[in-house]
């Protein structure tokens, strides 16, 4: 399996713009998680979905963000408007089974930079 | 309401020399504990983890951490580190009750110095 894909890899943006980051989970896990990763607040949890249903987005930090997983092998995490503190490492994972005691895969992450 | 601590943000220590990263957790309940490690620029995988049975946990690359109940602790080790293990290193806490959350820790960064 190739594991967890996020595209893109990097991402600057002038503030403002819409930005869109995408997921392709491990075949047959039924959670997805999105992350997001700074010096300052560490690594946070935004949203997870369970069969492509959003279970909680506690997380999600204000209404300019969003995210959606309209099938079993994709996600997207779009901030729009974006501004410079959305800047930081976006993480998405995937496990089988309850998160609780399960193996989450991690993606190599998507940095964002917004000018 | 569950929370770790790592109380390191920085670990330096000499190639070869052996190593422990601290983790303490707070928790009502029962917990399953967790110790993932991210490598420069990669997302983070899973050393090791706690559910039940044994409290001394094996993991890989030779890591290996003791679950302390009384301590509420969960201490990853190693006993001979390679410049290859300089990576940051999260503590994480879920429970029945955490609403299949995981809790991560702020992180440590291991340096492993020649």
């Amino acid at each position: 399996d190739a594991g967890v894909i996020q595209s893109p890899r990097h991402e600057v943006t002038e503030m403002g713009q819409e930005v869109t980051l995408r997921c392709k989970p491990i075949s047959g896990h039924d959670y997805l998680f999105w992350y997001r990763q700074t010096m300052m607040r560490g690594l946070e949890l935004l949203i997870y979905f369970n069969n492509n249903v959003p279970i909680d987005d506690s997380g999600m930090p204000e209404d300019r963000f969003s995210a959606k997983m309209p099938n079993a092998s994709f996600s997207t995490l779009k901030i729009q408007p974006s501004e410079p503190r959305d800047s930081a490492v976006y993480f998405c994972a995937s496990c089988r089974g309850l998160p609780s005691t399960d193996t989450q895969y991690f993606g190599p992450g998507t940095r964002l930079t917004v000018l | 309401a569950q929370s770790v601590t790592q109380l390191d943000s920085q670990v330096p220590v000499f190639e070869e020399a052996p190593v422990e990263l601290r983790c303490n957790y707070s928790s009502s309940v029962s917990v399953y504990l967790f110790w993932y490690v991210q490598y420069p620029n990669q997302g983070l995988q899973l050393l090791l983890k706690y559910l039940s049975g044994s409290t001394l946990v094996k993991g890989i690359n030779g890591f290996e951490a003791e679950f302390n109940k009384s301590q509420t602790s969960f201490h990853l080790r190693k006993p001979s580190v390679h410049i290859s293990d300089t990576a940051e290193y999260f503590c994480a806490v879920s429970d029945n009750n955490a609403g299949n959350m995981l809790t991560f820790g702020g992180g440590t960064r291991l340096m492993v110095k020649p």
